[in-house]
């Protein structure tokens, strides 16, 4: 079975510290991946998705993503982070069997002021 | 513009009651899906629609179970509610496919079964 892993499940950092978040998916199918994020209190809302072309992926709020192929890895990543950027971060993969989405369990970062 | 939106917000069940999650969308949106989210899992599917009229089961479906009567309504139905149906509860829709597009989600629904 197809499987995403996002292997940090809590990240605290300081403003302006630059941010990494891993993501790992298992080999199989179209590689159709995905970056969700939800603000306290917000809806989760798309960050950035990649489907082909180039493997770096700029998304919303200076945020982007590298796809590595030849590690199964899409990390995101951001170079300098806000206080504003304290939410949960998902990453998902599209499954070509029932074109649904497979979601890793999250990561909660925190940014301390 | 409303979006996705989700009732009710919280809910306190006793084992064995049932109730009915009404997410509406307003963007017209062929596809619906309705997925629960528990800690250290991510999103699971539950159920899903690809159009008016249409469900399909997802990764989670036992316990469950949805109508999509009118395209901009998607109903997640417990029948027997059980503690193992606690868990936050989302809505989201969109325009094509899961795994080429973007999802929008409602703000979620918290489920208590006591």
């Amino acid at each position: 079975a197809q499987s995403v892993s996002q292997h940090n499940h809590h990240v605290i950092l300081s403003e302006a510290a630059s941010l990494e978040l891993g993501c790992n998916y298992s080999y199989g199918g179209t590689v159709n991946l995905f970056w969700y994020v939800q603000y306290p209190g917000q809806h989760l809302q798309l960050l950035l998705k990649y489907f082909s072309g180039d493997p770096l992926v700029k998304g919303i709020k200076g945020f982007e993503a590298e796809f590595i192929k030849s590690k199964f890895s899409f990390n995101l990543r951001k170079p300098s982070v806000q206080w504003s950027d304290t939410a949960e971060y998902f990453c998902a993969k599209g499954m070509d069997s029932n074109y649904q989405l497979i979601w890793g369990a999250g990561t909660k970062l925190i940014i301390k002021p | 513009n409303a979006g996705v939106t989700q009732t009710p917000k919280f809910r306190v069940l006793k084992t064995g009651q049932s109730m009915t999650l009404l997410c509406a969308q307003d963007m017209n949106h062929e596809y619906m899906y309705w997925y629960r989210q528990d800690p250290g899992m991510g999103l699971r599917l539950i159920h899903y629609s690809v159009g008016e009229g249409t469900t399909a089961k997802g990764e989670v479906p036992d316990g469950y179970n949805v109508s999509r009567l009118k395209k901009q309504n998607f109903l997640l139905g417990l029948e027997s509610a059980a503690p193992s149906q606690t868990s936050v509860y989302f809505c989201a829709s969109s325009r094509g496919r899961a795994n080429t597009g973007e999802l929008f989600f409602g703000e979620g629904s918290r489920l208590t079964v006591l």
